[in-house]
C-alpha cells in the first residue's frame, strides 16, 4: 500500500495570495498526478509527471503550476488565488508498472474568499 | 481523447446485487479501473481489468469487454456502507499513460 500525504487538509485563503499545496509519497513511485474535483463532480486531471524533471498539463486547463525536483515530492502552486480556484485538489501516485492503480492522498480542500 | 459514460445515480436495497455499467471510447486502451469514493474522501481502488473477462474480489466483481468498450462493476450482498460514488477510470496506451475518470455513479443503498 502506497503512503501519500497531502498538506494542508483544509485551506481558506484570500484572493490574490500565493499558495502551494504539498504532496509527498514514500513508495518511490515514478508517476504522480494532480486532480481537481468539485463537490459531487468528476475528477479532472490538471497535471501529471512521469518522473523527476518531467511535468505535463492534464486535460483540464489550470492556472496552477507544478514541479518535480525529487521523486517523492510533487507540489502544486497557485501564484494568485481566485474564488474560481475553490475546489478539492487530489494528489495521486503510481509505479511505472502499467497495471498498477493510482493511490490517492486525502486531498486539500481549498476555499478562496 | 477519451470519453467515459456511467449512470449518474442508482438506488439498491441492502442485501441485493447491483450492477454499475461503464462505456468508454478511447484512442488507446491500457486498462480500466474501478474506484469507490465516499463523500468528502479520496477515491480508493477496487479493481483493475486489462483483459476481457471477469475479475472477482470478494463481494465485488468487475467485467471488461474491450471490443465493446464496456465494463461493469457488480456489488453483491449490498451493505449500507456501500453507499458511495463508484468511478470508472481508463488508462490510455500513450507514452504517459494518463488515467481519465468518468463522472461516477452515486449509489444509494436503502434498508
Amino acid at each position: 500500500e502506497a503512503d501519500i500525504y497531502q498538506t494542508p487538509r483544509y485551506l481558506v485563503i484570500g484572493t490574490g495570495k500565493k499558495i502551494t499545496l504539498e504532496c509527498s509519497q514514500t513508495m518511490g513511485h515514478d508517476k504522480m498526478y494532480w486532480y481537481q474535483q468539485d463537490p459531487g463532480m468528476e475528477l479532472h486531471l490538471i497535471h501529471y509527471s512521469y518522473g523527476v524533471n518531467s511535468t505535463e498539463k492534464g486535460d483540464l486547463s489550470s492556472e496552477s503550476t507544478v514541479s518535480r525536483i525529487r521523486t517523492e515530492h510533487f507540489p502544486l502552486t497557485l501564484e494568485s488565488a481566485r474564488p474560481s480556484h475553490t475546489s478539492q485538489y487530489l494528489c495521486a501516485s503510481s509505479p511505472l508498472d502499467f497495471n498498477s492503480p493510482l493511490h490517492f492522498g486525502n486531498g486539500t480542500r481549498l476555499t478562496v474568499t | 481523447g477519451q470519453n467515459i459514460d456511467q449512470p449518474t445515480e442508482m438506488t439498491a436495497t441492502e442485501g441485493a446485487i447491483v450492477q454499475i455499467n461503464c462505456t468508454y471510447q478511447t484512442s488507446g486502451f491500457n486498462g480500466l479501473f474501478w474506484y469507490q469514493q465516499h463523500a468528502g474522501e479520496a477515491p480508493t481502488f477496487l479493481s483493475y481489468n486489462v483483459l476481457d473477462g471477469l475479475e472477482e474480489k470478494g463481494r465485488f466483481s468487475s467485467f471488461l469487454s474491450r471490443s465493446k468498450g464496456y465494463s461493469y462493476l457488480l456489488l453483491k450482498e449490498l451493505q449500507m456502507k456501500d453507499s458511495a460514488s463508484y468511478l470508472c477510470a481508463v488508462r490510455s496506451s500513450g507514452g504517459y499513460q494518463k488515467v481519465t475518470f468518468g463522472t461516477g455513479t452515486k449509489l444509494q443503498v436503502i434498508p
